[in-house]
């Protein structure tokens, strides 16, 4: 069972609020990704970290941002929420074969819900 | 750049019917390949995974088959169940160096009792 956790599992906020999306993993996996869902089901890489320190940007551009302070935590900030943040937004960690991991396969959170109102 | 092309959805099928989705990829190099399944209000799971060329992964009676001459990791079952309703997305591994995952658009299937 992955030990990969997303909180808060729904979130329902009015427009202009500041927000952080909290992701933890206990796996000690060096890589971590946000992806944005959307209802059309496709997943949209919108952050991703290779290791304590290190955050890119990913294929979807998004006004979010994320800190990687610590290996376990990978938490994404919208400092002023849309309407047009509504979405799902998935949390993912894996091994990096680049540094010997046993294995490249992604383990994801359960995701957070997100509605702007 | 990597990609994964992903059979087009919605699949319907009644219960015990023969599933495949279609998936191909292009990338360099000799990327791992993967299965996740997406149940309603879920994250992502690994159904199967294969990491060279005619490696075959399987799980629940899902099995896919590594085919690197034609760029494929097709998804079969002999006789998909109601509790199989969920969306399937193939994915690869960076081929060169793993920096991400690269996704298909999923494939939402549905079956009916």
């Amino acid at each position: 069972e992955a030990d990969i956790y997303q909180t808060p599992r729904y979130l329902v906020i009015g427009t202009g609020k500041k927000i952080t999306l909290e992701c933890s993993q206990t796996m000690g996996h060096d890589k971590m990704y946000w992806y944005q869902q959307d209802p059309g089901m496709e997943l949209h890489l919108i952050h991703y970290s290779y290791g304590v320190n290190s955050t890119e940007k990913g294929d979807l551009s998004s006004e979010s941002t994320v800190s990687r302070i610590r290996t376990e935590h990978f938490p994404l900030t919208l400092e002023s929420a849309r309407p047009s943040h509504t979405s799902q937004y998935l949390c993912a960690s894996s091994d990096d074969p680049d540094r010997g991991g046993r294995d490249t396969e992604a383990f994801f959170g359960q995701g957070t819900r997100l509605t702007v109102v | 750049g990597n990609s994964v092309t992903q059979m087009e959805g919605p699949v319907t099928l009644s219960e015990e019917a023969f599933l495949t989705i279609n998936c191909t990829y292009t990338a360099t190099g000799y990327p791992s390949l993967f299965w996740y399944v997406q149940y309603p209000g879920e994250g992502l799971q690994l159904l199967l995974k294969a990491t060279k060329a005619d490696d075959k992964g399987s799980n629940k009676g899902f099995e896919a088959t590594y085919r690197k001459e034609t760029t494929s990791f097709h998804l079969e079952k002999g006789s998909v169940q109601v509790s199989d309703s969920a969306v399937y997305f193939c994915a690869l591994s960076g081929a060169v160096s793993a920096r991400q995952l690269t996704f298909g658009s999923g494939t939402q299937l549905t079956v009916l009792p």
